[in-house]
């Protein structure tokens, strides 16, 4: 059960263009979005993030909209580098207290989106 | 600050061997997650500890087992290897919190193939 989709396995974009990256979700518990940068040979690298209580968050050249009716969030590149060619996952999680008090911090992952920018 | 670091980098078991995988966490971090990404997938949560227990576990059988050291250090053992247990191990460190997501942090992994 794939709880977070990305359907798109892969994407090339002009250097200077906006890469616009996709994601849909399954589960209403989720309350919280990250995306997640992933370079080969390292570990993914936290990019950006939005609570369901926003529908868009700003990080400089990188945007998060969130569209809760339709579980679907995206992330918006511009002006897309090629330093931002790697590998992007979608990720969510449900912060609920836990039973033993604390929050969950359980990522459930999409598949990634390899995208690649062209000089 | 080192940040997550973890070993060894890779690692080529038979299967039916165990293994054993560690990471340390960001310092000041107390909470260790470990992850499994399989080749063209994304990573797949397989368990957490804080204050050295197990307090969340993903869909992984009980070959799976981890620990957690008091100076917040982990392990993750596999049993009985599978072919299908090749994959990038990954682990994320992060802070305890209550009712609020707090950043994790990822290693750089441990590549295991299972021959």
């Amino acid at each position: 059960d794939q709880q977070v989709k990305q359907n798109s396995p892969s994407l090339s974009v002009q250097e200077g263009r906006i890469s616009i990256l996709n994601c849909d979700y399954t589960n209403s518990m989720f309350d919280y979005f990250l995306w997640y940068k992933k370079y080969p040979a390292e570990g993914p690298t936290f990019l950006i993030s939005i609570s369901s209580i926003k529908d868009k968050n700003e990080d400089g050249r990188f945007t998060v909209f969130l569209n809760k009716s339709a579980k679907h969030l995206s992330l918006h590149i511009v002006p897309s580098q090629p330093g931002d060619s790697a590998v992007y996952f979608c990720a969510a999680t449900g912060t609920a207290k836990m039973n033993y008090g604390g929050a969950t911090n359980k990522l459930i992952f999409g598949t990634g989106t390899l995208l690649a920018v062209q000089p | 600050d080192a940040g997550v670091t973890q070993s060894p980098t890779h690692l080529i078991k038979t299967r039916g061997q165990q293994v054993t995988l560690r990471c340390s966490p960001k310092s000041g971090h107390d909470t260790v997650s470990w992850y499994q990404q399989a080749l063209g997938q994304g990573p797949q949560f397989i368990f957490q500890y804080y204050e050295e227990e197990e307090r969340q576990r993903g869909n992984f059988p009980d070959r799976f087992s981890g620990h957690q050291f008091p100076n917040y250090s982990s392990e993750l053992n596999v049993n009985a290897l599978l072919l299908g247990d090749s994959a990038l191990y990954l682990c994320a460190s992060s802070l305890y919190g209550i009712s609020t997501y707090n950043e994790q942090f990822f290693g750089p992994g441990t590549r295991l193939t299972v021959l």
